[in-house]
């Protein structure tokens, strides 16, 4: 489809793993954003980035987590050493251009750490 | 933090107007106010956005105080598929482009 597309929709792992999730956004939107959103709460910002570069990543939590876009499209959220509080949905957006209005949003990538 | 404050839950009734209120009393000159809504296991939906002037879509109309210190969402005709929750976020036009969410409004249309 068109819209913007987030692997895995569900992963599982166990405290102190490695993590990837993955976002293809729309094609020719330069803004893309990474959020999560744990059960209850609104999306939390996390980065998002202007072309490859991180625009903004004020909302990263702490070092454990760490946002790519080499190509100035797909890019990767990778978290370390995962532990349980991590567990959330991860979402990703896209837009034209980080001054441009809407934002599109994927389903979300759903983390579970046991 | 959020910039916004809104009621954490209302009810409407099929075929009846909703109208969600926000609360955005530090918005400043360059900051626009935007509505997102979140059906329950999807991601967060594009309704509208504003400045200053009132805005109308296919979707709904967003009413904008002439202090704009406040904003109100307009579903004209509520339908069983407009239950979500519902964001109003204030995003800027300098410096960062983020969009903060805050805990939106829980809207409940009732059959």
């Amino acid at each position: 489809g068109a819209g913007v597309s987030q692997t895995p929709s569900n992963k599982v792992t166990e405290k102190g793993k490695y993590v990837e999730l993955r976002c293809d956004p729309i094609s020719g939107h330069t803004a893309l954003y990474w959020y999560r959103q744990s059960l209850g709460q609104g999306p939390e910002f996390l980065i998002y980035f202007q072309g490859t570069g991180a625009a903004d990543d004020s909302g990263l939590p702490n070092d454990r987590f760490f946002a790519v876009r080499p190509e100035g499209s797909v890019s990767t959220l990778k978290i370390q050493r995962t532990e349980r509080g991590d567990s959330a949905v991860y979402l990703c957006a896209s837009n034209l251009g980080q001054n441009t209005g809407e934002l599109f949003f994927g389903e979300g990538s759903r983390l579970t750490v046991l | 933090d959020a910039k916004t404050t809104q009621p954490p839950s209302m009810d409407c009734a099929e075929g009846r107007a909703a109208n969600l209120p926000c609360n955005h009393s530090t918005i400043s000159g360059n900051e626009y106010v935007y509505w997102y809504r979140q059906i329950h296991s999807q991601g967060p939906q594009y309704i509208i956005h504003g400045l200053k002037n009132n805005e109308t879509n296919e979707m709904a109309s967003l009413i904008i105080t002439e202090d704009r210190k406040s904003s109100t969402l307009i579903l004209p005709h509520a339908t069983l598929r407009d239950t979500a929750v519902y964001y109003c976020i204030v995003r800027g036009t300098s410096g960062t482009y983020k969009y903060i969410f805050g805990t939106g409004t829980r809207l409940k249309v009732l059959a």
